[in-house]
């Protein structure tokens, strides 16, 4: 079974409004990773997260690691049109042998 | 800043046919990795290599197989392509360690008639 859980699986934004997508696993993670894909192109890395209640930004994003180190979030803040795209967390899961593993992705949609 | 290079960013072919993707990566990257992406079923690891001459089957091996003769290099091979292998196919590589990022070249989308 899928072990790295994204929740929505599509996001439908007015532009200017706020969103957070959610990434869950059942085991303890050592790390998260988030990547951002555009329609039409190939996922680029965006940040890691490391350590437990770990929060970090760029810009309109804020990214966060549960202090169990189980789940992570991101928050976009005043989408804009250029938010747009689907965004994925990833994460070693020891019983697949340390290999990076991808949630299913959140497709973000946004509505001028 | 890396460059990941897949052959080809379309490509059609015919049901029985031995397909090539290859995969080329600029920064001396020990591992590299080959996906597929489907809708509703996000990125899913077909295929990976720790370094030359090595691989290891991921999640989805079944029907395909690759080779990595020098380190830049990774190509995936579908040995007798079927319509159910119609998608995205995405070549990542990166350094060691399970916290490095993965960098991803621009994808094949492959249709099988």
């Amino acid at each position: 079974g899928q072990q790295v859980m994204q929740i929505p699986q599509y996001q439908h934004v007015q532009e200017g409004e706020d969103f957070t997508t959610y990434c869950n696993s059942s085991t303890t993670l050592s790390n998260i990773q988030w990547y951002k894909q555009r329609p039409g192109g190939h996922p680029v890395f965006l940040i890691q997260l490391v350590k437990s209640g770990e929060v970090k930004k760029q810009k309109r994003l804020t990214f966060q690691f549960g202090e169990a180190k189980k789940n992570s979030s991101l928050h976009i803040t005043a989408t804009q049109t250029t938010d747009v795209g689907t965004y994925f967390c990833a994460a070693p899961i020891k019983a697949a042998g340390n290999k990076l593993t991808f949630g299913g992705g959140t497709r973000v949609l946004v509505k001028p | 800043d890396v460059k990941v290079t897949q052959s080809s960013r379309y490509l059609v072919k015919r049901t029985g046919e031995k397909v090539f993707l290859e995969c080329v990566q600029d920064m001396d990257h020990e591992n590299m990795f080959w996906y597929r992406q489907d809708p509703g079923l996000g990125l899913r690891l077909i295929y990976f290599s720790y370094d030359v001459k090595m691989k290891e089957k991921g999640d989805i091996p079944e029907g395909y197989s690759v080779s990595r003769e020098k380190k830049e290099r990774f190509s995936l091979i579908l040995e007798s392509a079927s319509t159910n292998q119609t998608s995205m196919y995405l070549c990542a590589s990166r350094t060691p360690g399970g916290n490095q990022p993965q960098h991803f070249g621009d994808g094949t989308r492959l249709s099988i008639l």
